[in-house]
């Protein structure tokens, strides 16, 4: 499977500040994902990345709250925008090539928010 | 959209004995099912799957039922090892194509020496 690498790992960060995350896969994949996983929770979806277009975002998420780039196969960001202790969390990027059943989970990037 | 329900929430078992988590779903074209086992501070790890032209499918202590009528799913895990003990996640998608997995709520499994 591919290897799926995420920065940061962690932060800690002030409340109405932005935080970019970064998913890097090492090779070329249809499809990714970005989940948020709350203490304690379980995983919810908050956005399909495309490929050279707008994201696909879950009801209860929004473009200026959680906007995503995917420029190329093997890379995408996700920004946590003006962020209060709410958004604290574990951010997680997935991947599956389209065809495919199977979906990998990044490491994770888990974000506090003082 | 589908409704993933996964039960019990927590489970403690002794070593050597067996654990049952349960799912349902609610979108009948919903024809994947995997599950995820999560160790604390790690990220979700695939344990097993199925697909639902199958009943049941094993991997060595670990083993998933699939009843399509009733739509509902279970994860059996025999001669439980501490190392068992983590939090599992069901879920369920229809597969192929860019179609996205729901996942249920989570079951803390701890076995207990």
């Amino acid at each position: 499977s591919a290897v799926i690498s995420q920065k940061p790992s962690r932060d800690i960060c002030q409340r109405g500040t932005s935080l970019t995350i970064q998913c890097q896969v090492d090779s070329q994949v249809t499809m990714m994902f970005w989940y948020r996983q709350q203490p304690g929770q379980s995983l919810t979806l908050i956005a399909t990345a495309n490929q050279g277009s707008e994201a696909t975002y879950e009801s209860g998420f929004v473009i200026d709250k959680f906007p995503i780039s995917r420029p190329n196969l093997t890379f995408s960001t996700l920004t946590v925008s003006n962020m209060s202790p709410e958004d604290s969390s574990i951010y997680l990027c997935s991947l599956r090539d389209r065809g495919a059943d199977t979906q990998y989970f990044g490491p994770g990037t888990r974000l506090t928010v003082l | 959209g589908e409704n993933v329900e996964q039960h019990p929430s927590t489970l403690s078992v002794q070593e050597g004995d067996s654990a049952v988590i349960k799912c349902t779903y609610s979108d009948s074209a919903s024809n994947y099912f995997p599950w995820y086992k999560q160790e604390l501070g790690k990220r979700p790890q695939l344990i097993i799957d199925i697909r639902s032209n199958v009943g049941e499918k094993k991997d060595q202590r670990i083993a998933v039922t699939l009843n399509k009528t009733a739509k509902h799913f279970s994860l059996h895990i025999t001669e439980t090892q501490p190392e068992d003990s983590a939090v599992y996640f069901c879920a369920a998608s229809v597969a192929g194509g860019g179609n996205k997995l729901t996942f249920g709520t989570g079951t803390q499994l701890k076995v207990e020496l």
